[in-house]
Protein backbone atom coordinates (compact mmCIF):
# COMPACT_ATOMS: atom_id res chain seq x y z
CA UNK A 1 0.00 0.00 0.00
CA UNK A 2 1.06 3.58 -0.78
CA UNK A 3 3.40 5.22 2.64
CA UNK A 4 1.46 7.98 4.22
CA UNK A 5 4.09 9.51 7.02
CA UNK A 6 3.21 11.71 9.96
CA UNK A 7 5.35 13.87 12.02
CA UNK A 8 5.95 14.81 14.78
CA UNK A 9 4.60 10.87 16.67
CA UNK A 10 4.10 12.68 19.89
CA UNK A 11 4.61 16.05 21.52
CA UNK A 12 4.40 17.92 24.08
CA UNK A 13 3.68 21.59 24.84
CA UNK A 14 2.65 24.34 27.10
CA UNK A 15 -0.72 25.41 27.44
CA UNK A 16 -1.44 29.08 25.31
CA UNK A 17 0.81 27.73 22.46
CA UNK A 18 0.46 26.33 19.01
CA UNK A 19 1.42 23.32 17.51
CA UNK A 20 1.76 21.96 14.00
CA UNK A 21 1.60 18.31 12.72
CA UNK A 22 2.33 17.11 9.31
CA UNK A 23 0.83 14.79 7.04
CA UNK A 24 2.78 13.44 3.76
CA UNK A 25 2.11 11.09 0.90
CA UNK A 26 5.15 9.83 0.48
CA UNK A 27 4.77 7.94 -2.58
CA UNK A 28 0.94 9.25 -4.29
CA UNK A 29 -0.61 12.59 -5.05
CA UNK A 30 -3.16 13.37 -2.13
CA UNK A 31 -5.91 14.79 -3.66
CA UNK A 32 -7.97 14.67 -0.47
CA UNK A 33 -6.65 14.05 3.20
CA UNK A 34 -8.55 13.99 6.38
CA UNK A 35 -7.78 14.64 9.72
CA UNK A 36 -9.18 12.51 12.73
CA UNK A 37 -9.14 12.77 16.53
CA UNK A 38 -9.38 9.76 18.99
CA UNK A 39 -9.69 10.54 22.72
CA UNK A 40 -9.35 7.37 25.23
CA UNK A 41 -11.30 4.73 24.41
CA UNK A 42 -13.23 6.47 21.87
CA UNK A 43 -13.43 6.33 18.11
CA UNK A 44 -11.87 7.81 15.60
CA UNK A 45 -13.89 11.37 15.19
CA UNK A 46 -13.52 13.29 11.50
CA UNK A 47 -12.69 16.79 12.57
CA UNK A 48 -11.92 18.08 8.97
CA UNK A 49 -11.53 17.50 5.40
CA UNK A 50 -9.08 18.94 2.93
CA UNK A 51 -9.11 19.06 -0.32
CA UNK A 52 -5.66 20.27 -2.19
CA UNK A 53 -5.75 23.96 -3.17
CA UNK A 54 -9.08 24.71 -1.22
CA UNK A 55 -10.47 25.56 2.15
CA UNK A 56 -10.74 22.41 4.40
CA UNK A 57 -14.71 21.38 5.28
CA UNK A 58 -14.85 21.43 9.14
CA UNK A 59 -17.12 18.54 10.68
CA UNK A 60 -19.66 20.30 13.13
CA UNK A 61 -18.53 21.30 16.45
CA UNK A 62 -14.92 21.69 15.27
CA UNK A 63 -13.39 25.22 15.87
CA UNK A 64 -11.93 25.79 11.97
CA UNK A 65 -10.02 29.12 13.59
CA UNK A 66 -8.07 26.76 16.50
CA UNK A 67 -7.36 23.86 14.56
CA UNK A 68 -5.79 25.34 11.06
CA UNK A 69 -5.40 23.23 8.27
CA UNK A 70 -3.53 23.49 5.25
CA UNK A 71 -3.07 21.66 2.24
CA UNK A 72 -1.27 23.36 -0.46
CA UNK A 73 0.19 20.69 -2.17
CA UNK A 74 -0.51 17.23 -3.61
CA UNK A 75 1.75 15.62 -0.86
CA UNK A 76 1.72 17.39 2.20
CA UNK A 77 -0.62 18.79 4.44
CA UNK A 78 -0.44 20.37 7.91
CA UNK A 79 -2.82 20.92 10.86
CA UNK A 80 -1.83 23.60 13.28
CA UNK A 81 -2.88 23.31 16.76
CA UNK A 82 -3.49 27.05 18.09
CA UNK A 83 -3.58 27.97 21.50
CA UNK A 84 -3.86 24.75 22.67
CA UNK A 85 -5.05 23.74 26.06
CA UNK A 86 -4.81 20.74 27.89
CA UNK A 87 -8.49 19.69 26.49
CA UNK A 88 -6.99 19.61 23.35
CA UNK A 89 -4.81 16.71 24.63
CA UNK A 90 -5.43 13.70 22.08
CA UNK A 91 -4.34 11.04 19.16
CA UNK A 92 -4.83 13.13 15.75
CA UNK A 93 -4.24 10.80 12.66
CA UNK A 94 -4.38 12.14 9.08
CA UNK A 95 -5.71 9.92 6.23
CA UNK A 96 -4.75 10.55 2.32
CA UNK A 97 -6.57 9.77 -1.10
CA UNK A 98 -5.70 9.92 -4.24
CA UNK A 99 -7.59 8.68 -6.60
CA UNK A 100 -8.33 5.12 -5.38
CA UNK A 101 -10.75 3.52 -3.62
CA UNK A 102 -8.53 2.92 -0.09
CA UNK A 103 -7.39 6.02 2.19
CA UNK A 104 -3.88 5.82 4.22
CA UNK A 105 -3.13 6.99 7.06
CA UNK A 106 -0.39 8.16 8.96
CA UNK A 107 1.18 7.00 11.67
CA UNK A 108 -0.72 9.38 13.98
CA UNK A 109 0.45 12.01 16.88
CA UNK A 110 0.13 11.85 20.52
CA UNK A 111 -0.49 15.62 21.80
CA UNK A 112 -0.12 16.12 25.51
CA UNK A 113 -0.44 20.15 26.58
CA UNK A 114 0.29 20.98 29.83
CA UNK B 1 -25.70 9.93 9.56
CA UNK B 2 -23.99 6.50 9.01
CA UNK B 3 -23.43 5.22 12.89
CA UNK B 4 -21.20 2.19 13.09
CA UNK B 5 -21.39 -0.13 15.56
CA UNK B 6 -19.07 -3.05 16.86
CA UNK B 7 -19.55 -5.88 19.37
CA UNK B 8 -18.31 -7.06 21.62
CA UNK B 9 -16.64 -3.94 23.09
CA UNK B 10 -13.70 -6.13 24.62
CA UNK B 11 -12.85 -9.76 23.88
CA UNK B 12 -10.55 -12.27 26.31
CA UNK B 13 -9.70 -15.89 24.38
CA UNK B 14 -6.90 -18.35 24.82
CA UNK B 15 -4.40 -18.76 21.97
CA UNK B 16 -5.60 -20.76 19.19
CA UNK B 17 -9.09 -20.42 19.24
CA UNK B 18 -11.02 -19.01 16.36
CA UNK B 19 -13.46 -15.59 16.73
CA UNK B 20 -15.71 -13.52 15.22
CA UNK B 21 -15.60 -9.70 15.86
CA UNK B 22 -19.06 -8.00 14.54
CA UNK B 23 -19.73 -4.68 13.30
CA UNK B 24 -22.82 -3.06 12.15
CA UNK B 25 -23.98 0.08 10.11
CA UNK B 26 -27.33 2.13 10.03
CA UNK B 27 -27.57 2.82 6.56
CA UNK B 28 -26.90 -0.02 3.82
CA UNK B 29 -25.71 2.19 0.86
CA UNK B 30 -22.15 1.80 1.59
CA UNK B 31 -19.08 2.44 -1.02
CA UNK B 32 -16.85 0.06 1.04
CA UNK B 33 -15.91 -1.33 4.46
CA UNK B 34 -12.59 -1.36 5.85
CA UNK B 35 -11.19 -3.36 8.63
CA UNK B 36 -8.30 -2.30 10.49
CA UNK B 37 -5.72 -3.05 13.74
CA UNK B 38 -4.97 -0.35 15.75
CA UNK B 39 -2.37 -1.51 18.74
CA UNK B 40 -1.94 1.00 22.03
CA UNK B 41 -0.89 4.11 21.34
CA UNK B 42 -0.12 3.76 17.53
CA UNK B 43 -2.03 4.58 13.98
CA UNK B 44 -3.62 2.18 12.23
CA UNK B 45 -2.98 -0.96 10.22
CA UNK B 46 -5.42 -1.69 7.35
CA UNK B 47 -6.77 -5.67 6.97
CA UNK B 48 -9.16 -5.85 5.14
CA UNK B 49 -11.04 -3.80 2.24
CA UNK B 50 -14.26 -4.98 0.93
CA UNK B 51 -16.01 -3.03 -1.80
CA UNK B 52 -20.29 -3.07 -2.13
CA UNK B 53 -20.08 -5.56 -4.63
CA UNK B 54 -18.04 -8.17 -3.04
CA UNK B 55 -19.01 -10.31 0.05
CA UNK B 56 -16.04 -11.37 1.47
CA UNK B 57 -12.15 -11.02 1.84
CA UNK B 58 -9.15 -12.71 2.91
CA UNK B 59 -6.06 -12.21 4.19
CA UNK B 60 -3.78 -15.25 5.85
CA UNK B 61 -6.03 -15.72 9.28
CA UNK B 62 -8.24 -13.02 8.52
CA UNK B 63 -11.77 -13.12 7.00
CA UNK B 64 -14.10 -10.55 6.45
CA UNK B 65 -17.71 -10.87 5.29
CA UNK B 66 -20.20 -8.05 4.13
CA UNK B 67 -23.57 -8.15 3.81
CA UNK B 68 -24.78 -4.97 2.58
CA UNK B 69 -28.62 -5.68 2.84
CA UNK B 70 -28.48 -6.24 6.33
CA UNK B 71 -25.71 -3.96 7.31
CA UNK B 72 -23.75 -6.09 9.00
CA UNK B 73 -19.90 -7.45 8.59
CA UNK B 74 -18.15 -10.18 10.30
CA UNK B 75 -14.60 -10.44 11.10
CA UNK B 76 -12.88 -13.95 11.69
CA UNK B 77 -9.73 -14.59 12.95
CA UNK B 78 -8.54 -18.47 12.65
CA UNK B 79 -5.86 -19.74 15.44
CA UNK B 80 -5.63 -16.59 17.48
CA UNK B 81 -2.20 -15.64 18.94
CA UNK B 82 -0.87 -13.34 21.19
CA UNK B 83 0.08 -11.01 18.68
CA UNK B 84 -3.33 -10.56 17.52
CA UNK B 85 -3.78 -8.70 20.14
CA UNK B 86 -4.91 -5.10 19.96
CA UNK B 87 -7.98 -3.08 18.71
CA UNK B 88 -9.88 -4.05 15.74
CA UNK B 89 -11.75 -1.15 14.16
CA UNK B 90 -14.48 -1.16 11.37
CA UNK B 91 -15.26 1.50 9.20
CA UNK B 92 -17.51 1.95 6.22
CA UNK B 93 -17.12 4.92 3.39
CA UNK B 94 -20.31 6.24 1.83
CA UNK B 95 -19.16 7.69 -1.12
CA UNK B 96 -16.03 7.34 -3.08
CA UNK B 97 -13.47 9.62 -1.68
CA UNK B 98 -15.16 10.59 1.31
CA UNK B 99 -13.93 9.96 4.89
CA UNK B 100 -14.36 6.71 6.71
CA UNK B 101 -16.99 6.46 9.75
CA UNK B 102 -15.16 4.43 12.25
CA UNK B 103 -17.30 1.98 15.47
CA UNK B 104 -15.50 2.00 18.66
CA UNK B 105 -13.35 -0.87 18.08
CA UNK B 106 -13.36 -3.93 20.01
CA UNK B 107 -10.15 -4.82 22.19
CA UNK B 108 -9.08 -8.33 21.86
CA UNK B 109 -6.65 -10.03 24.36
CA UNK B 110 -5.16 -13.11 23.05
CA UNK B 111 -3.75 -15.26 26.50
CA UNK B 112 -1.16 -17.70 25.88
Amino acid sequence: GAVVSQHPSWVICKSGTSVKIECRSLDFQATTMFWYRQFPKQSLMLMATSNEGSKATYEQGVEKDKFLINHASLTLSTLTVTSAHPEDSSFYICSAAGGVTEAFFGQGTRLTVV
Amino acid sequence: KQEVTQIPAALSVPEGENLVLNCSFTDSAIYNLQWFRQDPGKGLTSLLLIQSSQREQTSGRLNASLDKSSGRSTLYIAASQPGDSATYLCAVRVYSGYALNFGKGTSLLVTP
